[in-house]
């Protein structure tokens, strides 16, 4: 089975500083990753994803993320971040080999940017 | 136009009534999904339909029932509702066959709350 760990459970940053959201997996099989962004009352949005090729996966809004296979990691950086990236992040598994499409998900971050 | 669209985003709802929550996507995908987000905001996958067949069930009360009329509709309906039941509910669909992979697409969620 599958699993995924999110390692902090809220990240306080000032505005304009890098930041980065860790993520942990645990499978015996090969997967997909991916993290999604949730602003608030809202669903959820792929930010990134990482299928296969190159480790450094770079999404939407200026996040990017770097697949560890050794360490099975999968964490999330920003360079710089906005006071509007305040918002729940997920990081989730899929087995590549899956044909139902069963996401896990981890338990989620909180960003908080302050000014 | 919304591609996965819930109704409705709020209900409020007495303890032992049944309700129902409607999703319907409009990106001709295959594969639809409920998840529900617990108080902590963890989620986790409910029910997938893959073209009006159940493919997935996790271990959910029977007292949740999906139904999914064509592949582009998939309601749930839940009987005898409990406080337990507050959640919020997520509808999500995805692409056939290897396009799992590639990532959902989520409707902004029914939040439901029990009293």
């Amino acid at each position: 089975a599958q699993s995924v760990t999110q390692l902090d459970s809220q990240v306080p940053v000032f505005e304009e500083a890098p930041v980065e959201l860790r993520c942990n997996y645990s499978s015996s099989v090969s997967v997909y990753l991916f993290w999604y962004v949730q602003y608030p009352n809202q669903g959820l949005q792929l930010l990134l994803k990482y299928l296969s090729g190159s480790t450094l996966v770079k999404g939407i809004n200026g996040f990017e993320a770097e697949f560890n296979k050794s360490q099975t990691s999968f964490h999330l950086r920003k360079p710089s971040v906005h006071i509007s990236d305040t918002a729940e992040y997920f990081c989730a598994v899929l087995k590549s080999s899956s044909n139902t499409g069963k996401l896990i998900f981890g338990q989620g971050t909180t960003l908080q940017v302050k000014p | 136009d919304t591609a996965v669209s819930q109704t409705p985003k709020y209900l409020v709802t007495q303890m032992g009534n049944d309700k129902s929550i409607k999703c319907e996507q409009n990106l001709g995908h295959d594969t639809m999904y409920w998840y529900k987000q617990d108080s902590k905001k963890f989620l986790k996958i409910m029910f997938s339909y893959n073209n009006k067949e159940l493919i997935i069930n996790e271990t959910v009360p029977n007292r949740f029932s999906p139904k999914s009329p064509d592949k582009a509709h998939l309601n749930l309906h839940i009987n005898s509702l409990e406080l337990g039941d507050s959640a919020v509910y997520f509808c999500a669909s995805s692409p056939p066959g290897p396009g799992v992979g590639y990532g959902y697409t989520f409707g902004s969620g029914t939040r439901l709350t029990v009293v």
